[in-house]
């Protein structure tokens, strides 16, 4: 299995500009989370999905983020329009929620720099 | 809300033996996971506990005790590749959704 894989890996824009980022999830796996890491304020939980469903989005900063799931192996966040405080690098990962042992496997993440 | 504290940073020789610790405030607690990440790399599962107790794979362990709020990650005969940074996190509902510490940089020296 190749993983969680997120595209771009790294991506600079400026300020005002449209961003958006891809994750295909490991086959077979229900769940689907969108994390944003920085240094001051760690690993958040932005969104995640059960089954290509919003489940829980209070994570989401503000109506500038959005993120859509259309189907089992594809899921997108974008950012519009994007500001220099979104500058994070930005986590896809999923798991199945039969598992029992909650763990997640995590894309490599994209690098975000809003200029 | 939740709150998780862990020590920012830990030093420790190869060969050593290194506990983190992770205390939580949190309501509708489910079990504690643990993390590794490396700098420049993406998070890695290492252990999940949703009973009080131990578990063990290879030379890392994870504890829980429910009734103190309280786990760790101990680490055994460590080597240099385990220099990295390692997050609790705890699952706060009958979902996936986890909450994550702020981490714990563990710096191994020769």
């Amino acid at each position: 299995d190749a993983g969680v894989i997120q595209s771009p890996r790294h991506e600079v824009t400026e300020m005002g500009q449209e961003v958006t980022l891809r994750c295909k999830p490991i086959s077979g796996h229900d769940y689907l989370f969108w994390y944003r890491q920085t240094m001051m304020r760690g690993l958040e939980l932005l969104i995640y999905f059960n089954n290509n469903v919003p489940i829980d989005d209070s994570g989401m900063p503000e109506d500038r983020f959005s993120a859509k799931m259309p189907n089992a192996s594809f899921s997108t966040l974008k950012i519009q329009p994007s500001e220099p405080r979104d500058s994070a690098v930005y986590f896809c990962a999923s798991t199945a929620g039969q598992t029992g042992t909650y763990g997640y496997t995590f894309g490599s993440g994209t690098r975000l720099t809003v200029v | 809300g939740q709150s998780l504290e862990q020590p920012s940073e830990v030093t420790a020789v190869e060969g050593a033996i290194v506990q983190i610790n992770c205390t939580y405030q949190t309501s509708g607690f489910y079990g504690l996971s643990w993390y590794q990440q490396h700098d420049g790399g993406a998070p890695t599962f290492l252990s999940y506990n949703g009973l009080d107790g131990l578990e063990e794979t290879g030379r890392f362990s994870s504890f829980l005790s429910r009734s103190d709020s309280y786990g760790y990650l101990l680490l055994q005969e460590l080597q240099m590749k385990d220099s990295a940074s390692y997050f609790c996190a705890v699952r706060v509902s009958g979902f996936q959704k986890l909450v994550f510490g702020t981490g714990t940089r563990l710096l191994v020296s020769p």
